[in-house]
């Protein structure tokens, strides 16, 4: 079974903090995707990365970048985190690149005080 | 971009009723349709999906439609049980998503 963990469950930050949320998968896959989900507002792509060193910007990229240095790590950063960011964050994979089902982590929920 | 609109954002139904959820999207160019499913707790796990050449996908108690001139898809649930009880999730090639509906299967 494919595999996606993600760091932490819960996660509690204050506002200012840099927050390293990351995100591992065991299925050799080559894309990786973060989302975040509100009430209300479903899955919001964040940033997805088709390769290593390689990043594509989604939906709402402001406040957060990414990292991909190994195929199987994809890390999202809050520079500065704010309290707009409190959210449950879900990373995700998917193979092969194009329109195939992504495997999603458990997600972590960061509140930012 | 791809625009992708979901209902109802609540569903009620009885056990062992049949139940509904419907999505339409923007972008004609879009041929990757996924249904989720999301329990507490957990992330969404993909349950059945369609792609543009096909009309209608079944996999026991759970079909998709798609109609691509009116742009639209849903997923049917027949014979509803308790275990049903979760947040659906539309997707149009798997990266834009709906907003979600909280299917409440009642006893």
């Amino acid at each position: 079974d494919v595999k996606v963990t993600q760091s932490s469950r819960y996660l509690v930050k204050r506002t200012g903090e840099k927050v390293f949320l990351e995100c591992v998968q065991d299925m050799d896959h080559e894309n990786m995707f973060w989302y975040r989900q509100d009430p209300g507002l479903g899955l919001r792509l964040i940033y997805f990365s088709y390769d290593v060193k390689m990043k594509e910007k989604g939906d709402i990229p402001e406040g957060y970048s990414v990292s991909r240095e190994k195929k199987e790590r994809f890390s999202l950063i809050l520079e500065s985190a704010s309290t707009n960011q409190t959210s449950m964050y879900l990373c995700a994979s998917s193979f092969p690149a194009g329109a195939y089902e992504q495997y999603f982590g458990p997600g972590t929920r960061l509140t930012v005080t | 971009g791809e625009n992708v609109e979901q209902h109802p954002s609540t569903l009620s139904v009885q056990e062992g009723d049949s139940a509904v959820i419907k999505c339409t999207y923007s972008d004609s160019a879009s041929n990757y349709f996924p249904w989720y499913k999301q329990e507490l707790g957990k992330g969404p796990q993909l349950i059945i999906d369609i792609r543009s050449n096909v009309g209608e996908k079944k996999d026991q108690r759970i079909a998709v439609t798609l109609n691509k001139t009116a742009k639209h898809f849903s997923l049917h649930i027949t014979e509803t049980q308790p275990e049903d009880s979760a947040v659906y999730f539309c997707a149009a090639n798997g990266l834009t998503f709906g907003k979600g509906t909280h299917l409440i299967i009642q006893p």
